[in-house]
């Protein structure tokens, strides 16, 4: 079966400091990759995707970036945090390789990363 | 373009009646929905989807829900609520269509649900 796992689960950072968010998935190969962000207990915020190593999209202008070095691994990162990047990150997972087949792809999500930025 | 709705931000049910979530969408192609659930401090959880075919949908932990194309609606509902149903739920649709496959999820504003005892 596939897992996901993201860490660390929470973490508290000043204002300037750098971020590192790690992701990684277990049992499947090429997954396509996200990173979702959820600010104030509402809806999730795509942040970035990736269909494959080296491939990253961005959904939204921000203060963060995203790497894939490894076919299961997604990174989160930011050379210097803002107090607006605070919130709950969340890593998540779905199959890929079904263009031009059905779409709905189920996303998986991990437990995800409480940051505080102060 | 897709949206979701939420219709209600907080729910409150008695342990043991029967939940009611509501969710309507707007799509302009044939939309691929779902229902996420989300415990305090937690990842969300797939309870259900919606992907064309059978449009009584039936989910984990005794949720289903039904697809109304002439409503565009795609409320949750659960016969007997339980204390552990007491979560966040959020109604997403899929942002992709025909070859599309970026996995971009839309998502409700999410209603809280509390089931007293």
């Amino acid at each position: 079966s596939q897992t996901i796992h993201q860490w660390p689960a929470t973490l508290v950072q000043p204002v300037g400091s750098p971020l590192s968010l790690e992701c990684t998935v277990e049992g499947t190969s090429n997954p396509n990759l996200y990173w979702y962000r959820q600010a104030a207990g509402r809806g999730l915020q795509l942040l970035f995707y990736s269909v494959g190593i080296g491939q990253i999209s961005s959904e939204v202008p921000q203060n963060l970036s995203a790497s894939r070095p490894q076919d299961r691994q997604f990174i989160l990162s930011s050379k210097k945090l803002l107090l607006s990047d605070s919130g709950f990150y969340l890593c998540a997972w779905s199959r890929s390789g079904l263009r031009g087949t059905s779409t709905g792809n189920t996303i998986y999500f991990g437990e995800g990363s409480w940051l505080t930025v102060v | 373009a897709q949206s979701v709705t939420q219709l209600d931000s907080h729910v409150s049910v008695s342990e043991g009646t029967p939940v009611l979530l509501r969710c309507n969408y707007s799509s302009s192609y044939s939309p691929s929905l779902f229902w996420y659930v989300q415990h305090p401090n937690k990842g969300l959880q797939l309870l259900l989807k919606y992907t064309s075919a059978a449009t009584l949908v039936k989910g984990i932990n005794g949720f289903e829900a039904e697809f109304k194309k002439s409503e565009t609606s795609f409320h949750l509902t659960k016969p007997s609520a339980h204390m552990s149903d007491a979560a966040e739920y959020f109604c997403v649709v899929s942002a992709d269509y025909g070859s599309s496959n970026t996995g971009k999820l839309i998502f409700g504003q999410g209603t809280t649900l509390q089931v007293k005892p």
